[in-house]
Formats: C-alpha cells, sequence, structure tokens
C-alpha cells in the first residue's frame, strides 16, 4: 500500500497561470479531501467527495478553485489565474471511516 | 464555526523530561465533538496518534495519552518521558455532529526534544 500519492511534489507557477495538483487515494477508501496550509492560516479544510461526489466545498474559494474526482482513483484541484497568496501546501487526504490518511502534499509556488 | 486552539506553537523538552502540549476547543453543533491528534514527523506525511470519541475517555497510543474533557472543553497531549524520537509536530483535531467527516485542525506545536 502505497499510501496516498500526491504530484506534483513541488510546483511553480507565474502569476496568472493555471496550476493542477493530482491526487490519488488509497485504494478501497470512499472519501478524498483537500485542504491548504500556510503559516497564517494553519490547515485549511477545502472540499471533499464520498464516493467520487462532492460532498461538502465550504472550504473552497468561490473564485478560481475547483475539484473534482473524475473516477475513484484520482482527484484533482484546479487553480485558474494564480496569485502569489495562492502559495501553500496543498495536501490530499483519503478515508474509509473517520481516520484520515494524508499525502506528502504538494508545494505550490506562485511567483 | 468550529475552531481549536493550541496556544504554544514551540516546545523544547529534554528527553527522559515530561511533557504537555495544550488544546481547547469550540465547537458549535449540538453534542460532543470527535478529538484527534495527529503528529507529522520529520520528512512524513500527517498521520493519526490518538483519537477519542466520547467524552471523559481517555486515548493512548506511544506513550501519548489525551482526556477528552467537556467540561474545560480540553484535550491536552501528555508524555510522561519523551524521547528524541518523539521531535514532530503535532496537531490537535475534531470533527463535529454535523460533519464527522471534516477534521478542523488548531495551528500545531513543534515539539524538540533535546538529548
Amino acid at each position: 500500500n502505497a499510501g496516498v500519492i500526491q504530484t506534483p511534489r513541488h510546483k511553480v507557477t507565474g502569476k496568472g497561470q493555471e496550476a493542477t495538483l493530482w491526487c490519488e487515494p488509497i485504494s478501497g477508501h470512499s472519501a478524498v479531501f483537500w485542504y491548504r496550509q500556510t503559516i497564517v492560516q494553519g490547515l485549511e479544510f477545502l472540499t471533499y467527495f464520498r464516493n467520487q461526489a462532492p460532498i461538502d466545498d465550504s472550504g473552497m474559494p468561490k473564485e478560481r478553485f475547483s475539484a473534482q474526482m473524475p473516477n475513484q482513483s484520482h482527484s484533482t484541484l484546479k487553480i485558474q489565474s494564480t496569485q502569489p497568496q495562492d502559495s501553500a501546501v496543498y495536501l490530499c487526504a483519503s478515508s474509509l471511516a473517520d481516520t484520515l490518511y494524508f499525502g506528502a502534499g504538494t508545494r505550490l509556488s506562485v511567483l | 464555526g468550529d475552531s481549536v486552539t493550541q496556544t504554544e506553537g514551540q516546545v523544547t523538552v529534554s528527553e527522559s523530561k515530561s511533557l504537555i502540549i495544550n488544546c481547547t476547543y469550540s465547537a458549535t453543533s449540538i453534542g460532543y465533538p470527535n478529538l484527534f491528534w495527529y503528529v507529522r514527523y520529520p520528512g512524513e506525511g500527517l498521520q493519526l496518534l490518538l483519537k477519542v470519541i466520547t467524552a471523559g475517555q481517555k486515548g493512548s497510543s506511544r506513550g501519548f495519552e489525551a482526556t477528552y474533557n467537556k467540561e474545560a472543553t480540553s484535550f491536552h497531549l501528555q508524555k510522561a518521558s519523551v524521547q528524541e524520537s518523539d521531535s514532530a509536530v503535532y496537531y490537535c483535531a475534531l470533527s463535529d455532529m454535523s460533519n464527522y467527516n471534516v477534521l478542523y485542525f488548531g495551528s500545531g506545536t513543534k515539539l524538540t526534544v533535546e538529548p
């Protein structure tokens, strides 16, 4: 079991460019979560899916951010027109019950 | 909304000494939240250390303990004798009845254990 896999580990984009982050959950886990971590805000919940259906996106910024889960083996977080304040570590987690298993994260740097 | 407060951003303790990392919480939903401690060791991903879902109960793992105190709305993490290998960042978290699937995290406490 490789755990939750996130790619890329590091991504650098220029202001205004698009960034797509990938997550492969643990096989058999029914829920996938996205969190964002910054020094100022800490760990913030963004959104989650259960059985591929979007359940709660209350933490997602209303503009420029979107998440999809087209199949049970991966989820994506897309940020359009990236801004310097989007720089953060984006964490994906999957779960079967109430324990979350986190990936190593993608560090996004917007220049 | 729900929130978790960890007052210490960094803690340094000498090996074999005792440790307490403070955590208090506020949950808006009726009923009692589930409480968790997660840990990130250097170079590793965030992982569950322990959880308690019943008020008044104690959870334990790897020598760490935390008691769910609903009167004080606290869930402090304690260890009687720390080791260098305990050096890590510790996060307190909760999920509440409105959505037990979503965790809300504290800001984290970086523990450094000195030899």
